[in-house]
C-alpha cells in the first residue's frame, strides 16, 4: 500500500507553453502534499505544501503565479508550470502525507520536465 | 526556520565495512520526525529509516541503525556490513508535525556514497 504515482515520467514542452504533472495516492487518502524541485546532483528544494480544498503555500522565493498548484481530492494534486522557460528544466518531484497516520511522506517517481 | 545540513557531500566504504553519514539539524519544534532517505540513480526516494522526535530509543532497520541525539540535534546513520546495492545518494529529512494540520517536510543537502568492492 502507500503508492502516489506521479504522471508524466517525461515531458518536453516548448518555451512559453504550459505543461501540467500530476500526483495522485493510488491507495490512500492524502490531506497534505508536498512538491519539490532537484537540480541534477542537488538535494530536494521544497517549493510548496498543499493542502486538500485550500491554497498551497509557497516558499519564499517561489513564483505562485508560474508554480499554480492544485489540490482539488484527498488523492490528487497537480503543477502547472505556466509559460515555462528553459531555465524551469528540472525534475520535480511530489510527496503525501496520508490522512489520519501522517508520519511519513510516500513519493512519487519524479517527472523530469525539459522546457526547449 | 527548519535547517538541515549534511556536512559530507562524498563518503566512499569497503564493501562489508560499516560506514556512518552525520545530519544536524535546527528546530524550536518538539515534537517532529526525522528521516534518512535513499535515492539511486532512478531518483525514486526510498525510505531508509524513521526517527520520532518523542522517542529516546534509536531507530533500527537490520543493517540501518541511527544515533539520535536529540539535545544536540544530530541524527547520524549507520551502515554495517555495506553492500554494492547501497551505492547511493543519502538524504537526511525533517518532518514538522504542525498545528491545525500543517506540515512541513525539508531534506538536507546530500551525501554521495560509493560502496567500493
Amino acid at each position: 500500500g502507500a503508492v502516489v504515482s506521479q504522471h508524466p515520467s517525461r515531458v518536453i514542452c516548448k518555451s512559453g507553453t504550459s505543461v501540467k504533472i500530476e500526483c495522485r495516492s493510488l491507495d490512500f487518502q492524502a490531506t497534505t502534499m508536498f512538491w519539490y524541485r532537484q537540480f541534477p546532483k542537488q538535494s530536494l528544494m521544497l517549493m510548496a505544501t498543499s493542502n486538500e480544498g485550500s491554497k498551497a503555500t509557497y516558499e519564499q522565493g517561489v513564483e505562485k503565479d508560474k508554480f499554480l498548484i492544485n489540490h482539488a481530492s484527498l488523492t490528487l494534486s497537480t503543477l502547472t508550470v505556466t509559460s515555462a522557460h528553459p531555465e524551469d528544466s528540472s525534475f520535480y518531484i511530489c510527496s503525501a502525507l496520508r490522512q489520519g497516520a501522517p508520519t511519513e511522506a510516500f513519493f512519487g517517481q519524479g517527472t523530469r520536465l525539459t522546457v526547449v | 526556520a527548519q535547517t538541515v545540513t549534511q556536512s559530507q557531500p562524498e563518503m566512499s566504504v569497503q564493501e562489508a565495512e560499516t560506514v556512518t553519514l552525520s545530519c544536524t539539524y535546527d528546530t524550536s519544534e518538539s515534537n517532529y520526525y526525522l528521516f534518512w532517505y535513499k535515492q539511486p540513480p532512478s531518483r525514486q526516494m526510498i525510505l531508509v529509516i524513521r526517527q520520532e522526535a518523542y522517542k529516546q530509543q534509536n531507530a533500527t532497520e537490520n543493517r540501518f541503525s541511527v544515533n539520535f541525539q536529540k539535545a544536540a540535534k544530530s541524527f547520524s546513520l549507520k551502515i554495517s556490513d555495506s553492500q554494492l546495492g547501497d551505492t547511493a545518494m543519502y538524504f537526511c529529512a525533517f518532518m514538522k508535525h504542525g498545528g491545525s494540520g500543517t506540515y512541513k517536510y525539508i531534506f538536507g543537502t546530500g551525501t554521495r556514497l560509493k560502496v567500493l568492492a
